[in-house]
């Protein structure tokens, strides 16, 4: 599968957990993105990532929230002491390093996370 | 602060249809639009990406426009299938702030046989 890759797909954890969410972006893609969709809600950027480098985290929440994209392996979105108003669905895109204007930024199927 | 607007909110048609979802933007200095449809429980899927000196994309069915200075989009879907229902994304990536996508709200489409 040459798509985006997110795991896991549905992911429940209590108050008080932590919750780590995967993506593996398309081969030959440098560049990382982390969407929000809360209920009823539209999507809203996180954070933008290179290899090693995080490039724009500017609608990232300041505390409990952080997200890695190491030389090697996926990138990591990860949700400390998670509480209720997490539960949402968390998609993962990912672009070419280059030519960003006529490049779509393709998505992944999403991590569904619920906080009981 | 850049803003999407998608218009209608939701929409239902009967089959075989021609219809045009609205997308709006506040600040016209964009690098390109995308549209994107969204099943439910499903990720987003890119449908068309209009670039800032571009007016217009084809694809099969669909044909988005865009009017850059008057900060307007419309997705047309030619002769509507019920395998078309889904939402539709509206998105944009502004000079301003970089690479991120700012999205519009959706038009939830609904195409009954």
């Amino acid at each position: 599968n040459a798509g985006v890759m997110q795991n896991p797909r549905h992911l429940v954890r209590r108050r008080g957990q932590e919750a780590r969410l995967r993506c593996s972006p398309m081969k030959g893609h440098s560049h990382v993105y982390w969407y929000r969709q809360l209920p009823e809600e539209g999507l809203k950027f996180m954070v933008y990532l290179q290899k090693e480098n995080i490039i724009d985290e500017s609608g990232m929440p300041k505390e409990r929230f952080s997200a890695e994209f190491p030389k090697e392996g996926p990138s990591i979105l990860r949700i400390q002491q998670v509480v209720r108003g997490d539960s949402a669905a968390y998609f993962c895109a990912s672009s070419p390093g280059t030519g960003l204007s006529n490049q779509p930024q393709h998505f992944g199927d999403g991590t569904r996370l619920s906080i009981l | 602060k850049q803003e999407v607007t998608q218009i209608p909110a939701a929409l239902s048609v009967p089959e075989g249809e021609n219809l045009v979802l609205n997308c709006s933007f506040t600040d016209s200095a964009i690098y390109n639009l995308q549209w994107f449809r969204q099943d439910p429980g499903k990720g987003l899927t890119s449908l068309l990406l209009i670039q800032s000196s571009q007016r217009e994309q084809t694809s099969g069915r669909l044909n988005a426009s865009l009017d850059k200075s008057s900060g307007r989009s419309t997705l047309y879907i030619a002769a509507s299938q019920p395998g078309d229902s889904a939402t539709y994304l509206c998105a944009v990536i502004s000079m301003e702030y970089g690479n991120k996508l700012v999205f519009g709200a959706g038009t939830i489409l609904r195409v009954k046989s």
